[in-house]
């Protein structure tokens, strides 16, 4: 069974940095691309960043770009995002997820953990 | 990248049949064939319903179907259950800068 279990979030003051982590099992980590999707409150979902398998190719939303970092430590089976310069709009629930290839369906999600930036 | 147009709710009585509709543009839905729908009970993972447009995936129940027509993709809910009410979001592929963009979210609720 497919699980994905993110953690790290948290309250965060504007301006700040924060690391999500998110624990895969179920499946064989290195095969798969993964990404961040996000959702602030009352709003729908944002694709916020990519990684391929092996970690060697990553993407990122416009609005991210510069400020967060992906990878991923296929020994450990743990995905990140490194979140710098946070503000009170990257305040939102974040999700990880899994597809087969880089252009293809979203199979599985994770719960969430919630990031919260304020002073 | 704007995000795909969905109704914010729809309901229906146990039994019926409901549809959502999903609303791109040429850039996502009319240009990939990778629609897919997602069930999201709050709290919980979002689940896949329906991929690459119209397919289901194993385990997921045949009362639930998708198709496509141009740049709008849509939902069908059919022998509407109690489990069922959840919000679902579409998403498609759009290209490798923007990558995925999603559904604005339809709240489904069984009267």
């Amino acid at each position: 069974e497919v699980q994905l279990v993110e953690s790290g979030g948290g309250l965060v003051q504007p301006g700040g940095s924060l690391r999500l982590s998110c624990a895969a099992s179920g499946f064989t980590f290195s095969s798969y691309v993964m990404s961040w999707v996000r959702q602030a409150p009352g709003k729908g979902l944002e694709w916020v960043s990519a990684i391929s398998g092996s970690g060697g190719s990553t993407y990122y939303a416009d609005s991210v770009k510069g400020r967060f970092t992906i990878s991923r430590d296929n020994s450990k089976n743990t995905l990140y995002l490194q979140m710098n310069s946070l503000g009170a709009e990257d305040t939102a629930v974040y999700y990880c997820a899994i597809s087969p290839r880089i252009v293809a369906t979203i199979n599985y999600w994770g719960q969430g953990t919630l990031v919260t930036v304020s002073s | 990248q704007s995000a795909l147009t969905q109704p914010a709710s729809v309901s229906g009585s146990p039994g019926q049949s409901i549809t959502i509709s999903c609303t791109g543009t040429s850039s996502d839905v009319g240009n990939y064939n990778l629609v897919s729908w997602y069930q999201h009970h709050p709290g919980k993972a979002l689940k896949l319903m329906i991929y690459e447009g119209s397919k289901r995936p194993s385990g997921v129940s045949n009362r639930f179907s998708g198709s496509k027509s141009g740049n709008t993709a849509s939902l069908t809910i059919a022998g509407l259950q109690a489990e069922d009410e959840a919000d679902y979001y579409c998403c498609s592929y759009a290209g490798s800068n923007t990558f995925y963009v999603f559904g604005t979210g339809t709240k489904v609720t069984v009267l």
